[in-house]
């Protein structure tokens, strides 16, 4: 079955700073990476996916890239604010049952 | 407004005391899913649901029942639960998995056994 791994597992910057998660994955018929955020105490939630047939997505200061030969996506958060600390979780979905594998999550703490 | 929700939101039981945790959706979605997630394992899957009266074995369906007879509702049934079980469960669901749809959570449920 798909293998998703994350790293860091914990990640701090300060205020204005970039972040960098990475996630690798093992299944070449994977086709679908979303990323979900949770903060503290609640539910994790869509904030930027892609799609095989795409190398790179950017939404406002997120963005995700995809290496579908390394078999690995990252996410970006540029000018990084106290409230992008959370829990982020990457994801990989596809292969015969369409299942999707989350990573364990990377926890981000931003330092104001 | 389109949710999924789950009840209780907090749960403290003992060893063996048989519970059900609810979860029902109100956007006609196709797939529903059951996560647990423990600190540093992430997001784990116990069972899904690819439609009414479809359901399969997630990662670690040990210990765990589910049923789908009605499309909104996806109910998690613990027969006979133990401490290792102590975990926060969540429901998912979304318009269906082949169409590589976002998964919407529910809130949560935070279960302890004693």
């Amino acid at each position: 079955g798909e293998n998703v791994e994350q790293h860091p597992s914990t990640l701090s910057v300060q205020e204005g700073d970039s972040a960098v998660i990475k996630c690798t994955y093992s299944d070449s018929a994977s086709n679908y990476f979303p990323w979900y955020k949770q903060e503290l105490g609640k539910r994790p939630q869509l904030i930027i996916d892609i799609r095989s047939n795409v190398g790179e997505k950017k939404d406002q200061r997120i963005a995700v890239t995809l290496n579908k030969t390394a078999k690995h996506f990252s996410l970006h958060i540029t000018e990084t604010q106290p409230e992008d600390s959370a829990v982020y979780f990457c994801a990989a979905q596809g292969g015969s049952n369409y299942k999707l594998t989350f990573g364990k999550g990377t926890l981000l703490t931003v330092n104001p | 407004e389109a949710q999924v929700t789950q009840n209780p939101r907090y749960l403290i039981t003992v060893t063996g005391k048989k519970l059900t945790v609810t979860c029902s959706q109100n956007m006609n979605h196709e797939y529903m899913s059951w996560y647990r997630q423990d600190p540093g394992l992430g997001l784990r899957q116990i069972y899904y649901s690819m439609n009414v009266e479809v359901t399969d074995k997630g990662d670690v369906p040990e210990g765990y029942k589910v049923s789908r007879k009605e499309k909104r509702n996806f109910p998690l049934i613990l027969e006979s639960p133990s401490p290792n079980q102590t975990s926060l469960y969540f429901c998912a669901s979304s318009l269906s998995l082949a169409g590589y749809n976002e998964q919407f959570f529910g809130p949560g449920t935070r279960l302890t056994v004693l």
